[in-house]
């Protein structure tokens, strides 16, 4: 059974930084494209970045490129999130979600979720 | 970047009804459209990809059609479990975007 769960979130302050993880079982994590999608409160989804199997190639929405790092470690099977300068504007859940298709990937399975509260 | 909107934002249905959920994309996509299941407070579900195709455990009254710009999410006999928001999401190109939502409410 595919899981990834995210772990990392809490509350910062504006300008701070956190790392978010998230880690997969129950599939071969080396070989998938992973995501970084966010969920702001009572709002809809917003996707953020994908990394592809290798990390070669990475992917940012506007909103966090320059601030936001996605890395993995196959090894490990595990995703993160390196999100610095946050904003009260990155409060929000913080989904991991695995990759599905070919170049551009659309997202198969996801994990449950991980809350960013920025505040001073 | 590709917008993509969804009509209606909110619909009432009752148990049984058949519900369509459009989303429109502001260039032409192929058939790069999936569709997700949200309920409250829980992570989102995939349902449907490649515009048409189930994932696997999706019930079959769900099906999505269309190509191009316009798609549409159907689910034929609406059951309890399926009041829920909806969103539609392009993967043509990065970055991937998402339809605003459609909530699927008890009438």
């Amino acid at each position: 059974e595919v899981e990834l769960v995210e772990s990392g979130g809490g509350l910062v302050k504006p300008g701070g930084s956190l790392r978010l993880s998230c880690e997969a079982s129950g599939f071969t994590f080396s070989i998938h494209g992973m995501n970084w999608v966010r969920q702001a409160p009572g709002k809809g989804l917003e996707w953020l970045s994908f990394i592809n199997s290798n990390s070669y190639d990475t992917k940012y929405a506007e909103s966090v490129k320059g601030r936001f790092t996605i890395s993995r470690d196959n090894a490990k099977n595990s995703l993160y999130l390196q999100m610095n300068s946050l904003r009260v504007e990155d409060t929000a859940v913080y989904y991991c979600a695995r990759g599905l298709g070919g170049v551009v990937m659309t997202i198969d399975y996801w994990g449950q979720g991980v809350l960013v509260t920025v505040s001073s | 970047d590709i917008q993509v909107t969804q009509s209606p934002s909110s619909l009432s249905a009752s148990v049984g009804d058949r519900v369509t959920i459009t989303c429109r994309a502001s260039q032409a996509i192929s058939h790069y459209l999936a569709w997700f299941q949200q309920k409250p407070g829980r992570a989102p579900r995939s349902l449907i990809y490649a515009a048409s195709n189930l994932h696997s455990g999706v019930p079959s009254r769900f099906s999505g059609t269309g190509s191009g710009t316009e798609f549409t999410l159907t689910i034929s006999s609406l059951q309890p479990e399926d009041f829920a928001t909806y969103y539609c999401q392009q993967y043509k190109t990065y970055p991937l975007t998402f339809g605003g939502g459609t909530k699927v409410e008890i009438q």
